[in-house]
């Protein structure tokens, strides 16, 4: 089945330091790829929509020069969290939708990366 | 193996009608939880509810209701009087292990529209 793979799994780094989040579709094409962030209670804020061969779309809050999102292809995009600090310590969620036109129709699946755990010390 | 299979990828119910989005998961660990998502056209995760392999009783918030038969490995979602605004994609996950900081596993999601 189709899956996203997200690398890498875990980072601890020190304060200061950018760290790249890869997001690669591995035997389909995802023309959107979302980015989300994990908060407490479980809950999961959406970061930035990042097209294919556009400029990411950012939520409300988001700094886009902190968070910068590349989808360079139709099977990767990146987020890079530059001069990163302890509060931007969180686990980290990618997820791929598969590109429209697919036998699916409108009801395009969605792929969930694992997660990248990102400790800043 | 799918650790979260979701087997509807399209869902329609009238307004008012209650609708079962099914969710089955696999998994070896005795302790997990269950959680179902609302995602509207804007890409935002809405948590709606949370299931822990060790309560007794069904999760219920409000109008969601989870339908959790641990031997079977399945988590449906149940929804009760549908409303125009539950139209959205709902994805159900489980975090195995109750330590935080697990990844979640997702299934690929069940798109749900309400008809007037």
């Amino acid at each position: 089945g189709a899956v996203v793979s997200q690398h890498p799994s875990r980072v601890i780094c020190k304060s200061g330091t950018s760290v790249k989040i890869e997001c690669r579709s591995l035997d389909f094409q995802a023309t959107t790829m979302f980015w989300y962030r994990q908060f407490p209670k479980q809950s999961l804020m959406l970061m930035a929509t990042s097209n294919e061969g556009s400029k990411a779309t950012y939520e409300q809050g988001v700094e886009k020069d902190k968070f910068l999102i590349n989808h360079a292809s139709l099977t990767l995009s990146t987020l890079t969290v530059t001069s990163a600090h302890p509060e931007d310590s969180s686990f980290y969620i990618c997820s791929a939708r598969e590109t429209p036109g697919s036998n699916r129709g409108t009801n395009q699946p969605q792929h969930f990366g694992d997660g990248t755990r990102l400790s800043i010390l | 193996a799918q650790k979260i299979t979701q087997t509807q990828p399209g869902m329609f119910v009238q307004e008012k009608e209650a609708v079962t989005l099914d969710c089955t998961y696999d998994t070896s660990d005795p302790s997990y939880g269950l959680f179902w998502y609302k995602q509207p056209s804007s890409g935002e995760m809405i948590f709606l509810i949370y299931q822990g392999s060790y309560d007794q009783q069904n999760a219920t918030e409000g109008r969601y209701s989870l339908n959790f038969q641990k031997a079977r490995k399945s988590a449906n979602l149940v929804i009760s009087a549908s409303q125009l605004g539950d139209s959205a994609m709902y994805f159900c996950a489980m975090r195995e292990g109750m330590t935080s900081g697990n990844q979640f596993y997702f299934g690929t999601g069940t798109s749900l529209t309400v008809i007037p």
